[in-house]
């Protein structure tokens, strides 16, 4: 495509539940990056991929959350048990050379009732 | 961790009149920072970037003034307009390759 898609884009999920935030890259971009923003803040940095491993995922707040990239392009977030404070948009960008450009999809809404 | 400040919180701006938003950082993994402009129901997208072997940076109506000794860096919009209208967010270099972002700078321009 010629963006980053993500979907949903919007997800409402009970607390407690299971939820996959889907995201696919540019064609060709090897490093791709999750990053979470609450309302009237910054994004905050969740794990960075480069082709399939994930090189850091240190902004990644607990084990309730998983990241897979199996292909080196379509990526998914895990999160488990989710809590109401998981509620955030999950915005998911690549890029062609990492440490550089990013272009990120609209990202997806979650709401944790 | 790096921390990245950004002042100020809001902006308001006459048509025409320059936007100025100020972005502190604390260290560097590499050399690359950029300003990312956000609009609502969207994700951040690029503006303009600068990588610090130069002072300054012009593309159009935006310029990035860099200073390496203080780790500060400054997003400048010329003639601003009311499409101008949004969410800038400074970002710094963090470990591996990834971006610590500032909390945002709300900017309005005023026709």
């Amino acid at each position: 495509g010629a963006g980053v898609s993500q979907t949903p884009s919007n997800k409402v999920t009970e607390k407690g539940k299971y939820v996959e935030l889907r995201c696919d890259p540019i064609s060709g971009h090897t490093a791709l990056y999750w990053y979470r923003q609450s309302l009237g803040q910054g994004p905050e940095f969740l794990i960075y991929f480069q082709g399939t491993g994930a090189a850091d995922d240190s902004g990644l707040p607990n084990d309730r959350f998983f990241a897979v990239r199996p292909e080196g392009s379509v990526s998914t977030l895990k999160i488990q048990r989710t809590e109401r404070g998981d509620s955030a948009v999950y915005l998911c960008a690549s890029s062609l050379i990492a440490g550089e450009k990013l272009f990120f999809g609209s990202g997806t809404q979650l709401s944790v009732l | 961790q790096q921390q990245v400040k950004q002042s100020p919180q809001s902006l308001i701006v006459q048509k025409g009149g320059i936007s100025i938003i100020n972005c502190a950082y604390e260290n560097t993994a590499f050399d690359y920072f950029p300003w990312y402009q956000q609009f609502p129901g969207k994700g951040p997208a690029l503006l303009i970037a600068i990588r610090p072997d130069v002072s300054e940076k012009k593309e159009g109506r935006f310029t990035i003034s860099f200073n390496k000794s203080a780790k500060q860096f400054s997003l400048h919009i010329m003639d601003s307009q009311p499409g101008d209208s949004a969410t800038y967010f400074c970002a710094a270099p963090a470990r591996g390759q990834n971006f610590v972002f500032g909390p945002g700078t709300r900017l309005s321009v005023l026709p």
